[in-house]
């Protein structure tokens, strides 16, 4: 696609509940990044994969959160019995890297999750 | 690690006045810096960015930033604020490609009449 496209726009779960975000990157880039923005709040990383390297996890708040991303594209963000502390949304950016060297992140629309 | 600051939660300005936002960051070396735009209920839009050369970068709608290695600062600036700039402003570093994106807290702008 032409931009970085994540799913659903919106999802309203209960507390306790599973939840999976996913996100689609524009084709080509290999960093895809993970950010959660709460109401009035910046943006808090979470997770980013750099091609075929390991993730840095070290934004990921709880254990309830992790990420994969298959085949080196599409991600999926799942989050375990989730809180109301979790409510935010939920933001998506994705990078071409070449060599090291850096471009611009473009994000998508973000999943906007409420749980109650 | 890396980390950004921006110092001013909130900022006014009046419609046609200038502005300068600020942003300093701490890491050892140069690395590549951002400013990201947010309207309300909108995504993240890349304003401008410096990799290296000139310190002083063009952005889009009228926006420029200085990079000030001796200052640590990526200050953004516009000569005439418009209503329309109204939005959250976000600074972000980058150590390279390789290494994560990591943003400040943001900068809301609100611009009076």
């Amino acid at each position: 696609g032409a931009g970085v496209s994540q799913s659903p726009s919106n999802k309203v779960t209960e507390k306790g509940k599973d939840v999976e975000l996913r996100c689609d990157p524009i084709s080509g880039h290999t960093a895809l990044y993970w950010y959660r923005q709460s109401l009035g709040q910046g943006l808090e990383f979470l997770i980013y994969f750099q091609g075929n390297s390991a993730p840095d996890k070290s934004g990921l708040p709880s254990d309830r959160f992790s990420a994969e991303r298959t085949g080196g594209s599409v991600s999926t963000l799942t989050i375990q019995r989730t809180q109301q502390e979790d409510s935010a949304v939920y933001l998506c950016a994705s990078s071409f890297t070449p060599g090291g060297g850096s471009t611009e992140a473009f994000f998508g629309q973000g999943t906007r999750l409420t749980v109650v | 690690a890396q980390s950004v600051t921006q110092p001013d939660i909130h900022i006014t300005v009046s419609e046609g006045a200038s502005l300068e936002l600020r942003c300093n960051y701490s890491y050892g070396a140069t690395p590549y810096l951002f400013w990201y735009v947010q309207s309300p209920g909108q995504g993240l839009q890349l304003l401008l960015k410096y990799f290296s050369g000139d310190t002083l970068v063009q952005g889009i709608k009228g926006f420029e930033a200085e990079f000030k290695r001796s200052q640590s600062s990526f200050n953004l600036r516009k000569p005439s604020v418009h209503w329309s700039d109204a939005a959250e402003y976000f600074c972000a570093v980058q150590s390279t490609g390789f290494q994560k994106l990591v943003f400040g807290t943001g900068t809301r702008l609100l611009v009076s009449p």
